[in-house]
């Protein structure tokens, strides 16, 4: 079965940096584009980015643009995300999620995620 | 970029009501719409994509409807396992955008 298991999040001060891991199973991992999407404590759903299955596109919300990578290595079957110059404003739980349809590229294939992890929580304090 | 308008924020409803919930987009996103449910301390579920079309396995008490800005929930028998928070997101363009979320109460 499809599983997606987040690590890396814990707490941080502001200005450091981070990795996130999303470990992949059950699935073609090299088949599928992948998101991070994000929730602050009590609001509401932020999506933060996108890797196309093949890594070839990446995109990003404003929020994060310039300071947050996201990359994946189709042979470890691991989605990550580089998160630089914390601030307090990125404390959230973090989610890995996988595209419902393969080789999808544009919206008229798209379908929204079905498979999310549990998250991991990142909290940026001093 | 494009902002997700959702209303009402919050609504209070009995088991067995009609309810639903508006998202509005600030341009026209054709049908690249999709809707989400969430429980607390859980992930998202995906409901609905191309605003009106059900998600393998969502039963068919949900349905969404609308195109270009304006959209709708439907959930036409509220019970108690609906009661979580509702999110719509386009995805006609990228950045990806959500709503600020719907949350629905027991009255």
């Amino acid at each position: 079965q499809v599983q997606l298991v987040e690590s890396g999040g814990g707490v941080v001060q502001p200005g450091r940096s981070l990795r996130l891991s999303c470990a992949a199973s059950g699935f073609t991992f090299s088949s599928y584009g992948m998101h991070w999407v994000r929730q602050a404590p009590g609001k509401g759903l932020e999506w933060v980015a996108v890797i196309w299955y093949d890594g070839s596109n990446k995109y990003y919300s404003d929020s994060v643009k310039g300071r947050f990578t996201i990359s994946r290595d189709n042979s470890k079957n691991t989605l990550y995300l580089q998160v630089n110059s914390l601030r307090a404003e990125d404390t959230a739980v973090y989610y890995c999620a996988r595209d419902s349809v393969s080789y999808c590229s544009s919206p008229s294939c798209y379908k929204p995620p079905r498979y999310w992890g549990q998250g991991t929580l990142v909290t940026v304090s001093s | 970029d494009i902002q997700m308008t959702q209303s009402p924020s919050s609504l209070s409803a009995s088991v067995g009501d009609r309810v639903t919930i508006t998202c509005r987009a600030s341009q026209g996103i054709s049908n690249y719409l999709a809707w989400f449910q969430q429980k607390p301390g859980k992930a998202p579920k995906s409901l609905i994509y191309a605003a009106s079309s059900l998600q393998s396995g969502v039963p068919s008490k949900f349905s969404g409807s609308g195109s270009g800005t304006d959209f709708t929930l439907t959930i036409s028998s509220l019970q108690p396992e609906d009661f979580a928070t509702y999110y719509c997101q386009q995805y006609n363009t990228y950045p990806l955008t959500f709503g600020g979320g719907t949350k629905v109460e027991i009255k």
